[in-house]
């Protein structure tokens, strides 16, 4: 069965510092999303992507934040200056279509210190 | 009011039994509607797609009442492997397709 795969699964890094998380959507997938999840917190989404072009983001989703599809295959989150709040799960998904379900990869943990 | 409500549990449920449980949401606008589950440090995973007409997957019943913007799940013949947190998740596609989630309710299936 195709999956959503990310990598790296777990990033440690230094508050400041700029970090690129990667994701492989599912392969017939055109829309793709970026959510996080705090420790003990709700999932949040972050932005959805279509056509090489951000359709929606949220107020986390600041100037901080980018998403790039580089090629045929990866979707990248970058936090440019990362934060002590970033510390978060951060959740790639994917889906064929607006009204699809999305499917959601394991998830990339990031602790910023 | 939250977006997406739920009573954050947890049900404490002995095996073979039923249990249920319903979120509210906020947003009449909102077009399509999901229970997903969450394992511990896992990402949430799609369990079932709610219809108004009410839909069932097993031992899994979904219903919508659009009118009270209530959703509600209930498990039958409970598993150990249910014990989970489950999530209420509304899409609205005008908002770009953006799911959004419910703090969860959990679910502790014990022997």
């Amino acid at each position: 069965e195709p999956e959503v795969t990310q990598t790296p699964s777990h990033q440690v890094t230094q508050m400041g510092q700029e970090v690129i998380l990667r994701c492989v959507p599912i392969s017939n997938h055109l829309y793709f999303y970026w959510y996080r999840q705090i420790l003990g917190q709700k999932v949040e989404f972050l932005v959805s992507f279509y056509n090489n072009e951000i359709s929606e983001k949220s107020e986390i989703f600041d100037d901080q934040f980018s998403v790039e599809r580089p090629d045929g295959s990866n979707f990248t989150l970058k936090i440019r200056s990362t934060k002590l709040e970033d510390s978060a799960m951060y959740f790639c998904a994917s889906s064929e279509s607006q009204e699809e379900t999305q499917y959601f990869g394991p998830g990339t943990r990031l602790l910023v210190l | 009011r939250k977006e997406v409500e739920q009573d954050p549990g947890p049900f404490n449920v002995p095996e073979g039994a039923t249990v249920a449980f319903n979120c509210t949401y906020s947003n009449s606008a909102s077009q399509s509607f999901f229970w997903y589950r969450q394992d511990c440090r896992k990402e949430p995973k799609l369990l079932m797609s709610v219809y108004s007409s009410g839909n069932e997957d097993g031992r899994f019943t979904a219903q919508l009442n659009r009118a009270s913007q209530y959703i509600s799940l209930l498990i039958r013949d409970s598993k150990l492997s249910d014990s989970a947190t489950y999530l209420c998740v509304v899409n609205s596609w005008a908002a770009g397709n953006k799911l959004t989630f419910g703090g969860g309710t959990r679910v502790l299936v014990k022997p």
